[in-house]
């Protein structure tokens, strides 16, 4: 089944080392985006990349980066993580950006910074 | 400024109960899109509504989007505990990201 693949589902990560957590698809989607979702809330995008076309959201911290190295992967690098960086990231794929399709998630990974 | 506003934010019903939650937005939709989220899991598709007025089942499931385009709602009939999670809807507009709306936690208890 094409798919979005989180890795890895659970990361422990100490307090200013840097993390890298990765999402590949079989869907051969255009899109990738990056969501922080926080206990219970929405997921807030940080970041999206239409094919190799990188788009920042103005309120993503300079700690968060992104790499798309081909369609099928793409990173999302925490620079130094902070306590209140500890989260589930979730990644999402899509046809085109507007999304009219809807978006596939992966099953996220949940980022525990001590 | 929240695009997409949702209510109830919590819902706590028992099994069997009927419930509505809804999505509002003073901004037009290309689509809208409800997704469930289950705790530790990604979001998923359930359903997305196209135009104005039309209403889609999915079993007990009910979703409509507004003659304007710019709100949704889903009734759940005869909730179970198996429909416990966080909904989410999400307006699509061409050449943006989908914007989410705040969610609804709904526990169904047996």
């Amino acid at each position: 089944d094409a798919m979005v693949i989180q890795n890895p589902r659970y990361q422990v990560t100490q307090f200013g080392k840097p993390v890298t957590l990765s999402c590949s698809q079989t869907l051969n989607h255009n899109v990738m985006y990056w969501y922080q979702q926080k206990s219970s809330q929405a997921p807030k995008l940080l970041f999206h990349y239409y094919d190799k076309d990188f788009n920042n959201e103005a309120d993503t911290p300079d700690n968060f980066q992104s790499r798309r190295p081909n369609t099928s992967f793409c990173f999302l690098d925490i620079r130094s993580p902070g306590l209140g960086d500890a989260a589930m990231y979730l990644c999402a794929t899509s046809r085109d950006t507007g999304g009219i399709n809807g978006y596939t998630f992966g099953s996220g990974t949940r980022l525990t910074v001590v | 400024t929240q695009l997409l506003e949702q209510s109830p934010q919590f819902l706590s019903i028992q099994e069997g109960e009927n419930l509505t939650v809804y999505c509002n937005s003073s901004s037009v939709f290309s689509s809208l899109q409800w997704y469930r989220q289950e705790p530790g899991e990604g979001p998923v598709l359930l359903v997305t509504v196209v135009t104005g007025g039309e209403v889609k089942k999915l079993k007990r499931l009910t979703f409509q989007f507004g003659d304007a385009r710019k709100d949704s709602s889903l009734h759940i009939t005869a909730a179970q505990p198996g429909d416990t999670g966080l909904y989410l809807c999400a307006g699509a507009r061409a050449g943006t990201a989908l914007i989410f709306g705040k969610g609804t936690t709904l526990s169904v208890s047996s």
